[in-house]
């Protein structure tokens, strides 16, 4: 079965800083590959995703991601944080079949 | 506005109750979906449905009945639920089945 691996539950960075968000896979074959995010009282809404080609993805507000299949990650970038990414970000593959996702991580962005 | 809605946003019930828990889509779309968000814990796939036709059922315990009348709309039937199916349940559709993922608000769920 595949399954999703974040590495911080919560992540505190103050503005500015640069981030990095760590997500592993367990799945052989082929994956899509997703990066979520959820602000604060508001609904889940995809911030990149990878489906096949130049695997370092842009999506949106600055964000990168780059997939790296030798060691199963889908790491999530952004050289400058506001505040305003205070959220809680998702990682999610799909392999064979379903979307499964990580357990999350907290970013807490200081002012 | 995410074009994916979900009713009521809070529910409240007793074990014996019956509720049910809305999601309309207005993308268009063809799947559709329901996921439990709970704490510390990874989103957990229910059911799935594609051209109003289920097509996972991830395990989910009787109690939860889920219906697709038609392609723009999603249910799930809540019945004797148990205080540990209190979470953030959430709806969400895809022009494809599994292609991206357009997620509601979600309906936060009390099970005293």
């Amino acid at each position: 079965a595949q399954s999703v691996s974040q590495h911080n539950h919560h992540v505190i960075l103050s503005e500015a800083a640069s981030l990095e968000l760590g997500c592993n896979y367990s799945y052989g074959g082929t994956v899509n590959l997703f990066w979520y995010v959820q602000y604060p009282g508001q609904h889940l809404q995809l911030l990149l995703k990878y489906f096949s080609g130049d695997p370092l993805v842009k999506g949106i507000k600055g964000f990168e991601a780059e997939f790296i299949k030798s060691k199963f990650s889908f790491n999530l970038r952004k050289p400058s944080v506001q505040w305003s990414d205070t959220a809680e970000y998702f990682c999610a593959v799909r392999g064979y079949s379903t979307l499964t996702f990580g357990k999350g991580t907290m970013l807490l962005v200081s002012p | 506005e995410t074009g994916v809605t979900q009713t009521p946003r809070h529910l409240v019930m007793g074990m014996t109750n019956k509720k049910s828990l809305k999601c309309e889509q207005h993308l268009g779309h063809n799947a559709m979906y329901w996921y439990k968000q709970s704490a510390k814990k990874p989103l957990e796939l229910m059911f799935v449905y594609n051209f109003k036709e289920q097509t996972e059922n991830n395990s989910v315990p009787s109690r939860f009945s889920p219906e697709c009348p038609n392609s723009s709309h999603l249910f799930l039937h809540l019945h004797t639920l148990q205080p540990e199916d209190s979470a953030l349940y959430l709806c969400a559709s895809s022009q494809v089945l599994w292609g991206e993922l357009f997620f509601g608000e979600g309906s936060r769920l009390t099970v005293l």
